[in-house]
């Protein structure tokens, strides 16, 4: 399966902390993008790292990408409550649609 | 900032009635996408359509289902006779081309009674 997978399934932090979740995937892929969903709600695309990039920053978020360990992770700075959600890595091989993992659900404590 | 819309929010079929799921993709973006979440399950693709024609379309993609770009600005998902196992989050999406960000719309509730 070409999908990815998070870890962990759940993550419950203090408001101010950072949150870590990573994905992992089986086969090469085209690029990898990660999205927040809001409970019930659409997705929110939040970046995509090419597999000829090893990391992305956008704001509080940074994302890496190992291609040799077929990895992936998310790091969330300095959390904030409004951060609560879950977070979903998606692959994109070589035809173009997205194979989405079950995603970390993200809890930021006040 | 451009929106994938979709229309209705949330729509509450009857098991075996037709159902047609409305999407306005961002205006210069030419691959567009349906993609469906059964509540506490995975995003599923469903189909990708460019130039007026399906470009690949999974399992769950059959028959009973069909895709739609009536005009230059709305992309439909037909659902012919639904079951209950249809019922689901289902979300559009577009891309201006392959291989880049898809951008996605808040979904449409779709339940089968």
């Amino acid at each position: 399966s070409q999908q990815g997978e998070e870890d962990p399934q759940a993550l419950s932090i203090q408001e101010g902390e950072n949150a870590t979740m990573n994905c992992s995937y089986k086969t090469s892929i085209n690029n990898l993008q990660w999205y927040r969903q809001n409970s019930g709600r659409g997705l929110v695309h939040l970046i995509l790292i090419r597999s000829n990039e090893r990391e992305k920053h956008s704001g509080r978020l940074r994302v890496t990408l190992d291609t040799s360990k077929k990895s992936s992770s998310l790091l969330i700075t300095a959390s904030r409550a409004a951060d609560t959600a879950s977070y979903f890595c998606a692959t994109d091989r070589d035809d173009y649609k997205l194979s989405f993992g079950a995603g970390t659900t993200v809890t930021v404590r006040a | 900032e451009p929106e994938v819309t979709q229309t209705p929010s949330h729509q509450v079929t009857q098991m075996g009635q037709e159902v047609i799921l409305r999407c306005v993709p961002i205006s210069n973006h030419l691959y567009f996408y349906w993609y469906r979440q059964i509540l506490g399950q995975k995003v599923e693709f469903l189909v990708s359509f460019y130039n007026n024609e399906i470009s690949e379309k999974s399992e769950i993609f059959d028959d009973q289902f069909s895709v739609e770009r009536p005009d230059g600005s709305n992309f439909t998902l037909k659902i012919r006779s639904t079951k209950l196992e249809d019922s689901a989050m289902y979300f559009c999406a577009s891309t201006p081309w392959a291989g880049d960000t898809q951008y996605f719309g808040p979904g449409t509730r779709l339940t089968v009674l």
